[in-house]
């Protein structure tokens, strides 16, 4: 079964630091593999997304994400962190195609992002 | 402003008591999802719908109740025989062949 694990509960970083958040899935396939961000009491917001093509993938906010087959990784990186950057970040992967355009979306516990001034 | 529109952000209910959450979109979304959120544990799936007048059962859909009689509305019903009803609720929709979501701003219920 589809899975993905973030091992990372909770990190801390200084302001201006740089940012990597691990992400690991399991999957037979290649997958189709997401981050989205949360603020506190909010949805979701999409990051970034890999479906093919080139592994290292660009998104919103500053944010890159690499995809290693070899690894099973898709981790989440960003070059100087800002204070606003404090968040819940999740990794996601497709599950399962249900038809008609329904995916099922497989997410891991999530990473909460703490950012020193 | 188009998207996803969940309804009330906040609710109370005394335990029993069904509740229903209303979540509304204008994105012509074919598919829509309701995710439950708990502190540490990710998203999981509870229903979600393809299309209209159909609707399929997620991982944790027991003391759960959902309709889709039109494309724009997918409310869910928590029903008194859900066991631990107080948690994060999240309403979703997607479109086209990517699996991206598009989530509303949550709605939190608390039974007392």
């Amino acid at each position: 079964a589809q899975s993905v694990t973030q091992p990372d509960i909770h990190i801390t970083v200084s302001e201006g630091a740089s940012l990597e958040l691990r992400c690991n899935y399991s999957y037979g396939a290649t997958p189709y593999l997401f981050w989205y961000v949360q603020s506190p009491g909010q949805g979701l917001q999409l990051l970034l997304k890999y479906f093919s093509g080139d592994t290292l993938v660009q998104g919103i906010k500053g944010f890159e994400a690499e995809f290693k087959r070899s690894q099973s990784s898709f981790n989440l990186r960003k070059p100087s962190v800002h204070w606003s950057d404090a968040a819940e970040y999740f990794c996601a992967v497709v599950k399962r195609y249900s038809g008609a355009g329904s995916y099922q979306l497989t997410f891991g516990k999530g990473t909460k992002l703490s950012v020193i001034p | 402003d188009g998207g996803i529109t969940q309804s009330p952000k906040y609710l109370f209910r005394k335990e029993g008591q069904n509740v229903t959450l209303s979540c509304e979109q204008n994105l012509n979304h074919d598919a829509m999802y309701w995710y439950r959120q708990d502190p540490g544990q990710g998203l999981r799936l509870i229903y979600y719908s393809q299309i209209v007048n159909d609707f399929q059962k997620g991982d944790i859909a027991e003391g759960y109740s959902v309709s889709r009689e039109k494309k724009e509305s997918f409310p869910l019903t928590v029903t008194s025989a859900q066991k631990n009803p107080t948690a994060f609720y999240l309403c979703a929709g997607g479109k086209g062949n990517t699996g991206e979501l598009f989530f509303g701003e949550g709605s939190r219920l608390t039974v007392l």
